[in-house]
């Protein structure tokens, strides 16, 4: 089955020490997008790629990085992690065709990481 | 900018019940859609249903169907015959005509009880 697959499921990391998390999808979609959802939140978007173009949101802290290689695989680069990063992290697909195009995003079932 | 409204922080539901989630939200575009998605204990967003701002009719899936009323600004999800497995966060979203990003609601808690 077609599905967006992230690894690890359950990350643990130390206070300061990289930590990069992995999605990949075989969708084939040309939009990928990174969520940070913390408990009892609503999932807040960290940046997204809309096939090769890099789009940051402006709140996103530098601490943040995102490579998509190709099409199938994008990383979230954690450089520094915080206290504070604790949180689910969320891949998202999403095939965009034009301006008018509504098509849902479809969500991998997210990476948990824990900051000691 | 984009803005989602959900109102109601925690809802609870009798088993077999229909249950109504609550979301408005704001823009000045004429053209965007709408969707909900349903996040269980175990983390995993699972898309439920769309409502084109054109649509004239209410979209329906199985169970779930969305309310729209688009001088209201208002797209609510019904669930009918609630499921003790439909125990969730259910999110509202939306996307503008144009923008890649999707804005969510703070989301709706639902409990049904036995």
């Amino acid at each position: 089955d077609a599905m967006v697959i992230q690894n690890p499921r359950y990350q643990v990391t130390q206070f300061g020490k990289p930590v990069t998390l992995s999605c990949s999808q075989t969708l084939n979609h040309n939009v990928m997008y990174w969520y940070q959802q913390k408990s009892s939140q609503a999932p807040k978007l960290l940046f997204h790629y809309y096939d090769k173009d890099f789009n940051n949101e402006a709140d996103t802290p530098d601490n943040f990085q995102s490579r998509r290689p190709n099409t199938s695989f994008c990383f979230l680069d954690i450089r520094s992690p915080g206290l504070g990063d604790a949180a689910m992290y969320l891949c998202a697909t999403s095939w965009l065709a034009g301006a008018s195009s509504y098509n849902e995003q479809f969500f991998g079932p997210g990476t948990r990481l824990t900051v000691l | 900018a984009q803005k989602i409204t959900q109102t109601q922080p925690g809802m609870f539901v009798q088993e077999k019940e229909a249950v109504t989630l609550d979301c408005t939200y704001d823009t000045s575009d004429q053209s965007y859609g709408l969707f909900w998605y349903k996040q269980p204990s175990s983390g995993e967003m699972i898309f439920l249903i769309y409502q084109g701002s054109y649509d004239e009719q209410n979209a329906t899936e199985g169970r779930y169907s969305l309310n729209f009323q688009k001088a209201r600004k208002s797209a609510n999800l019904v669930i009918s015959a609630s499921q003790l497995g439909d125990s969730a966060m259910y999110f509202c979203a939306m996307r503008e005509e144009g923008y890649q990003k999707v804005t969510f609601g703070t989301g709706t808690k639902l409990q049904v009880i036995p």
